[in-house]
């Protein structure tokens, strides 16, 4: 089935260096979608990227990815971790068709950024 | 902007006993309605899909007589936790898609907890 796998656990970075967040994924989709999700306790959980085409970046406050469906990957980077990063991320899947958009998350990366 | 809000935040109700959830979106024309379940240590889990107009679409291990679902119009749903025991908590998110911008918003949640 479809499963999306992401960094595990715990990622503790100093203020300053570079923010990368592992996810890759499964589908049965031949056109899928990925997003990133950030999750502060007590919020919502916000959208702060979704993948465009294939091999094509896409940038949001700082933060970008890149789908490459030939790993299966959507992995998100920044250049420099603040420490207001510091917040739980979930990579999600979806189909790109029908109107429903069901995600598929994976298990959440926390990132704790540090001074 | 585009919101969702759920009600109630956090709830405790004894076992074997009924629980409804509300979700609100704010903004935008929510034309389907997706609710999610966080069970401890573990990622967000799709109970069910809801699409005004259409039949709602339960996940596997989720079914409508324990888990109801009301979405009368395209701001609001609402969920029932029936017969809640033990392995029903966790935090029950509300997805609600805006076709305009292709975006699913998530409320905070409401948080379930059974004594």
């Amino acid at each position: 089935g479809d499963s999306v796998t992401q960094t595990e656990g715990l990622v503790t970075l100093t203020e300053g260096l570079p923010v990368m967040l592992n996810c890759t994924y499964q589908t049965i989709y031949s056109n899928p979608f990925l997003f990133w999700y950030v999750h502060y306790l007590n919020e919502s959980p916000r959208l702060l990227l979704k993948s465009s085409t294939d091999n094509k970046r896409t940038e949001h406050q700082g933060f970008h990815a890149t789908l490459h469906k030939s790993s299966s990957s959507f992995h998100l980077q920044k250049s420099s971790a603040q420490l207001s990063d510091s917040a739980l991320y979930y990579c999600a899947l979806s189909d790109r068709t029908g109107n429903t958009r069901k995600l598929i998350f994976g298990l959440g990366t926390t990132l704790q950024v540090q001074p | 902007g585009a919101l969702v809000y759920q009600y109630p935040r956090r709830t405790i109700c004894k076992s074997g006993t009924s629980m409804r959830m509300e979700c609100q979106a704010v903004g935008f024309q929510a034309t389907s309605v997706a609710w999610y379940r966080q069970s401890p240590q573990k990622t967000f889990e799709l109970i069910a899909l809801s699409t005004v107009n259409s039949a709602i679409k339960y996940e596997q291990n989720f079914t409508q007589e324990k888990f109801p679902i009301s979405h009368p119009n395209l701001s609001f749903s609402s969920m029932t936790v029936l017969n809640a025991y033990l392995e029903d908590r966790g935090l029950y998110l509300c997805g609600a898609r805006d076709p305009g911008k292709d975006t699913q918003y998530f409320g905070p949640g409401t948080r379930l907890l059974v004594l």
